[in-house]
């Protein structure tokens, strides 16, 4: 089952902040959030785990309340380099990793 | 340098020819996966390994087949029986729990025409 994105695109001025939000219908063992420039490989942002263990950027900020089985990336101060796409990948018990359809970031000067 | 490479970049083919896409890691990773990608898309699994000589189906296998023979190599072949094989394909390798992350190739823009 693909986690569901919201916002699915959303547009910044350089130094404003923002949410980037992943929910799921099923109990999630952990999200994983990644970046994709276009044309570009994703790149790995961070993984936060049931149980409250996060790995990743110290710069990137992340929460996952298990209970809601909802995952949010937190944007702060955003820079020209943080525009992209951001993935959510969710592992839920049972099932194969899957990808939700990204949220498109674009930060203008 | 460790890594993921992935070749060709781009690749042509006719339509009912068989492709082979080819995926190498010196990361030493156990697992290794194939997603597809589609234009303004998410990135969706089509096979994964997590351990030589065995793979399993991902949400998206018809039309694809894979081998593991050797820990680094996890080629896809994209065969005839695919319906719409022009896509961006994207390998990835991790240590194989399902709390690693993983690590992607610069990909394959394939077009079959």
């Amino acid at each position: 089952q693909q986690p569901v994105q919201s916002p699915q695109a959303v547009i910044l001025r350089e130094g404003e902040d923002a949410v980037i939000n992943c929910s799921s219908s099923k109990a999630l063992y952990s999200v994983h959030w990644y970046r994709q420039k276009h044309g570009e490989a994703p790149v790995f942002l961070m993984i936060l785990l049931k149980g409250g263990e996060q790995k990743g950027h110290e710069k990137i900020s992340a929460s996952f309340n298990e209970k809601k089985q909802q995952s949010s990336l937190y944007l702060t101060a955003s820079q020209l380099s943080y525009s992209g796409t951001y993935f959510c990948g969710t592992y839920n018990y049972g099932q194969n990793f899957v990808f939700g359809p990204g949220t498109r970031l674009s930060v203008l000067p | 340098d460790g890594g993921i490479t992935q070749s060709p970049k781009y690749l042509f083919r006719k339509e009912g020819q068989n492709v082979t896409l080819s995926c190498e890691q010196n990361l030493n990773h156990d697992a290794m996966y194939w997603y597809r990608q589609d234009p303004g898309q998410g990135l969706r699994l089509i096979y994964y390994s997590q351990i030589v000589n065995d793979f399993q189906k991902g949400d998206i296998a018809e039309g694809y087949s894979v081998s593991r023979e050797k820990k680094e190599s996890f080629p896809l072949t994209v065969t005839s029986a695919q319906k719409n094989p022009t896509a961006f394909y994207l390998c990835a390798s991790s240590k194989g729990d399902s709390s690693d992350e993983q690590y992607f190739g610069p990909g394959t823009r394939l077009t079959v025409t």
